[in-house]
This record gives C-alpha cells, structure tokens and sequence, in this order.
C-alpha cells in the first residue's frame, strides 16, 4: 500500500491551462522529491524540497512543501504536450533510513 | 552516456525459471537502490546498497530474490523459480549522497 497519497489519481487538462498535484504523509517528511515518468521508461528527477515552506521552479513548473513537511504541491502554469506523463511524489520518512516512499502517481494527460 | 544503465530492458521468461538483471550506476554514486514497479503503482523499495554493503532489505524480498553488488560498483538482482506475482518493471536508481536518486529506464520482467 501506498504511504503518500497523491491526488488526483488522473488528470486531463486542456493545453494551455494551470494544474496542481498533491502529495501529502501522515508524517513528517525528511524531504520530499518530485519525479516525472513516461510510460514504461525510468523516473526523471523534477525536483526535491527538505525545508518547511520551501518552494522551488523549474521553467513551467513549481513545487511547494508546507511548514509542518506533510504535504506538498506540484503546479504547472500554461500546460504543454510535453508535460503530458505520470507524476510520482517520493519521501523520506524521519526515522527511515535510505528508503524513500512513494506515491501512486498522477497520470497528467494534455488535450491540445 | 553517464546515466544509469540497466540490462535487458525487457526479459520474458517462463514460470520457475530463473533471471538476473544488471544495473550500472553513476560512477561516482556510492549508493544504490532496487525497487519494483507494477502499472499504476509507485515504485516499491526492495534493497539498498552503500558501496558493497547490503545495507537495507524489504520485507517484500523473498528468499527467492537475492541483490549482490560486488566492489561497490554494478550491481545483479537475481529472482529464481519465477512466478507470474514476479511481473512488474524493475527499477534501479543511484545517488552520491542522500539526495535526489537518478533512475535507468528499468528492466520489465513478463513472467508467461
């Protein structure tokens, strides 16, 4: 079972239009990472956030982590084709040690 | 090519028969990370490795899966007597430091 859960599980969005995705533990996160993945290829790292309130960008996209390090956010501005994939957030827990859990993912697919 | 590599990309094999895969990570990356895939899902963490040391096993890992990483530096996931349960696309990633994790394209194992 998945320990983060994302939301929401699937996504269709016109070209052009903003989105977000949320992640979001029961715990509090040693840091949270961002990863895109194209059906049946490896995950590609997009970003990784580890203060409370930290919010990073890349291009069109943003990533946000809320102070208490339990959930964050994924938002992309005037989506393109390309964006089109699976977006999976992954955590390190605390008390782990070198694991990072997953979410299930967020299919985004872009209508032109 | 500096990425990590992973071999075959796809592998069919028959019921109880056994298969190794190998994962060529990042040179200087010092830790390396097993995880399985099924469609839908995040990637689940199977096992860990900080140079040679097998460092963390899931409790998912039978004793019919076994991870070696001689030298600290490629490493082998071996699952013997497959079971059509063993079917999922399996990924391995490596970092320098506990930090982002870069993944290969995976391997997808298709157990008939």
């Amino acid at each position: 079972s998945q320990e983060l859960e994302q939301s929401p599980q699937s996504l269709i969005v016109q070209e052009g239009k903003n989105l977000t995705i949320n992640c979001t533990s029961s715990k509090t996160l040693y840091g949270l990472y961002w990863y895109k993945q194209k059906y049946g290829e490896g995950l590609i790292f997009l970003m990784m956030l580890q203060k409370g309130g930290e919010e990073k960008s890349h291009e069109k996209i943003t990533a946000k982590l809320d102070e208490k390090k339990q959930q964050s956010s994924l938002h992309i501005t005037a989506s393109q084709p390309s964006h089109a994939g699976i977006y999976l957030c992954g955590a390190e827990e605390m008390d782990s040690n070198y694991q990072l859990i997953w979410g299930a993912g967020t299919k985004l697919i872009i209508k032109p | 090519d500096t990425g990590v590599s992973q071999n075959p990309r796809h592998k069919i094999t028959k019921r109880g028969q056994n298969v190794t895969f190998r994962c060529d990570p990042i040179s200087e990356h010092n830790r390396l990370y097993w995880y399985r895939q099924t469609l839908g899902q995040g990637p689940e963490f199977l096992t860990y490795f900080q140079n040679e040391a097998q460092l963390e096993k899931s409790r998912l890992l039978s004793d019919r899966f076994s991870a070696e990483r001689p030298k600290g530096s490629f490493s082998t996931l071996e699952i013997q007597r497959t079971e059509q349960g063993d079917s999922a696309m399996y990924l391995c990633a490596s970092s320098p430091t506990r930090n982002e994790q870069f993944f290969g394209p995976g391997t997808r194992l298709t157990v008939l």
